[in-house]
């Protein structure tokens, strides 16, 4: 079945460093890949996508790229801020035939804490 | 626009009760997905509706847990009777028809405690 594995956590950065969260899947077929984000008290929402091998999806500062050569989605971003500061879910979606389609299977999360 | 309501936010019980949770999705959006999160884990697929059908309800315990979603609208979910290691945050999301795999609006989430 679809999975999704994430880089152990938790994260602690200084505020300007650069941030790396590695993300690796195995998934039937060709999956729409995500970022989530859950900030401290509110719901996950997405931060970024790509849909095909090669996007770059970008938002807010943070990027990542589709490779399916090593079936990796890594998110990266130049200098983050105390903002940053939250769990961070990589996810990806199939849609097999019609049936679940939508359907999110996500990793562990990573807790992403940085620091003044 | 508003987001996805989910109601009680909190909510602890003993086990063997009955708990009910309630979700609003975002207007409009056909779709509404139940996610089990346990700590330390991502979200895990409890089961997906599209309007008042069941999509996939292949993870759902059934023997405790069921939900509806009758007028194609909101939607319970209900865990009879709770065990311990129901303990988790039960997210609602929604997406609107026709979206590409994986935009989901969620909600804030219900956190279960079963003592």
């Amino acid at each position: 079945g679809d999975s999704v594995t994430q880089m152990e956590g938790p994260v602690t950065l200084s505020e300007e460093a650069f941030l790396t969260i590695n993300c690796t899947y195995t998934a039937t077929g060709y999956p729409s890949l995500f970022w989530y984000v859950q900030y401290p008290g509110e719901g996950l929402q997405l931060l970024l996508k790509a849909t095909k091998a090669d996007d770059k999806g970008s938002n807010k500062g943070f990027e990542a790229t589709y490779r399916k050569e090593t079936t990796s989605f890594h998110l990266e971003k130049g200098s983050v801020q105390v903002s940053d500061s939250a769990v961070y879910f990589c996810a990806l979606s199939t849609n097999a035939g019609g049936t679940s389609y939508g359907k999110l299977t996500f990793g562990q999360g990573t807790i992403l804490t940085v620091h003044p | 626009e508003a987001g996805v309501a989910q109601s009680p936010r909190y909510k602890i019980i003993e086990k063997r009760q009955s708990v009910a949770f309630w979700c609003n999705p975002i207007s409009g959006h056909a779709t509404l997905y139940w996610y089990q999160q346990i700590l330390g884990q991502g979200p895990k697929l409890l089961i997906q509706f599209q309007n008042n059908g069941v999509v996939d309800d292949s993870q759902l315990p059934k023997d405790r847990f069921s939900a509806e979603r009758l007028k194609g609208v909101d939607s319970t979910l209900k865990i009879q009777p709770a065990k311990l290691e129901d303990s988790a945050v039960y997210l609602c999301a929604s997406s609107p028809t026709g979206t590409s795999g994986g935009l989901q609006f969620f909600g804030p989430g219900t956190r279960l405690t079963v003592l």
